[in-house]
């Protein structure tokens, strides 16, 4: 069945790095747009990054840019989020999602979030 | 500004509709998606480009627009369909996305 798995999440020191990743599989990976997103506890969805389905085309909000990338290699069906200087605040569930983006269909599939804690 | 804005809460009886609201300058020339998402749950996409109802999604489930404003509308709403649901567009330029804040959804 058509799924998204995020992995790397835990607990990290304010000023390290994480890098997050996300395998899907059950379709055809290299056809989609993917998104970053992330959920702080009790707080409501925000959009970190998204990167069109050839790489060439990345766009980051503004609280991540700088210091977030996003990357994907297609060959392996997997999307990955590096994390630099982190921050208390970056703590978070962050979630991938694909798109569809010449058919507007929306962020129709989604992962079930890894959790990232920055604390020292 | 290219920000959603959501009222924080909605409350409907079992069996009568619900209307979530969301408005902001994007949604004059931006499609809206919305998103339900349950308790301890992956958000799942119930409507897009406005109105449109992905596979799987039950049909009391719909959406319009108009002007600044769209609106999720849920007919004959269910305990099961408690929950936050959130409005999604881009900013006016179309690449980057924005989200409303939510609405929490109370069935009682």
């Amino acid at each position: 069945q058509v799924q998204l798995v995020e992995s790397g999440g835990g607990v990290v020191q304010p000023a390290r790095s994480l890098r997050l990743t996300c395998a899907g599989s059950g379709f055809t990976f290299r056809d989609y747009a993917m998104h970053w997103l992330r959920q702080a506890p009790g707080r409501g969805l925000e959009w970190v990054a998204v990167l069109s389905y050839d790489a060439s085309n990345k766009y980051y909000a503004d609280s991540v840019r700088g210091r977030f990338t996003i990357s994907r290699d297609n060959s392996k069906n997997t999307l990955y989020l590096q994390m630099n200087s982190l921050r208390v605040e970056d703590t978070a569930v962050y979630y991938c999602a694909r798109e569809e983006l010449f058919a507007k269909s929306g962020m129709d599939v989604w992962g079930q979030g890894t959790a990232v804690t920055v604390s020292s | 500004s290219s920000g959603l804005t959501q009222p924080p809460s909605v409350s409907v009886s079992p069996g009568q509709t619900a209307s979530i609201s969301c408005s902001g300058d994007p949604l004059s020339f931006q499609h809206a998606y919305w998103y339900q998402q349950k308790a301890g749950q992956a958000p799942v996409l119930v409507i897009y480009k406005d109105s449109e109802r992905p596979s799987g999604i039950p049909e009391r489930f719909s959406g319009s627009s108009s002007g600044t404003t769209v609106t999720l509308t849920i007919s004959g709403a269910q305990a099961e369909d408690e929950g936050d649901y959130y409005c999604q567009s881009t900013d006016n330029s179309g690449t980057y996305v924005v989200f409303g804040g939510g609405t929490k959804l109370t069935v009682l």
